[in-house]
């Protein structure tokens, strides 16, 4: 398994700024993944992030609104640049682990809400 | 990811089996049926997967059909901690697509 944490829990803020969520895991993974869950939806996933290259965005996210950074195999970072109250959301962060890598652990998100 | 279709919402008493059911008819021969649930203000929880045999753990069973175009995922005895979105994938990727899963509500 693997434990994964999240900082800021939750955030309020204001239109126009940025704000970088933080995912550490408590052991190396090379596979590390953004999700966005917006209000009463289910997951949708932003972006892959493995270390040592750029991260891949799936349609519909680019690089220049959620920035992410994958220093090294336990840690990475997500940017909500220039917000909008569209961006309220919760975002998830998580690695995949096991055989073939089919289990995936999730963090316990950050709660975002931009006013 | 092969489409899946579950039942919005299912619920089911304290202490009995909550059998949840998912509808894959579309799913390819090395596509792997998962599941995840996620409980309120929480991030998903990986429970089980399988290919093609039935498969159990400490927190579920999984039940495949032969023709792997449905499977269910069996709670022997659901607890109100149970009360969750569970989320049935099939795919061939390691990465997750998320439908709108099943709402189900463990009741005393």
């Amino acid at each position: 398994s693997a434990v994964i944490s999240q900082k800021p829990s939750r955030d309020i803020c204001q239109r126009g700024t940025s704000l970088t969520i933080q995912c550490q895991v408590d052991s190396q993974v090379t596979m590390m993944f953004w999700y966005r869950q917006q209000p009463g939806q289910s997951l949708t996933l932003i972006a892959t992030a493995n270390q040592g290259s750029e991260a891949t965005y799936e349609s519909g996210f680019v690089i220049d609104k959620f920035p992410i950074s994958r220093p090294n195999l336990t840690f990475s970072t997500l940017t909500v640049s220039n917000m909008s109250p569209e961006d309220s959301s919760i975002y998830l962060c998580s690695v995949a682990k096991g055989d073939s890598y089919n289990e995936q652990f999730f963090g316990p998100g950050t709660r975002l809400t931009v006013l | 990811d092969a489409k899946t279709t579950q039942p919005p919402s299912m619920d089911c008493a304290e202490g009995r089996a909550a059998n949840l059911p998912c509808n894959h008819s579309t799913i390819s021969g090395n596509e792997y049926v998962y599941w995840y649930r996620q409980i309120h203000s929480q991030g998903p929880q990986y429970i089980i997967h399988g290919l093609k045999n039935n498969e159990t753990n400490e927190m579920a069973s999984l039940i495949i059909t032969e023709d792997r175009k449905s499977s269910t995922l069996i709670l022997p005895h659901a607890t109100l901690r149970d009360t969750a979105v569970y989320y049935c994938i099939a795919g061939g990727s390691y990465i997750p697509t998320f439908g709108r899963g099943t709402s189900l509500i463990v009741h005393p």
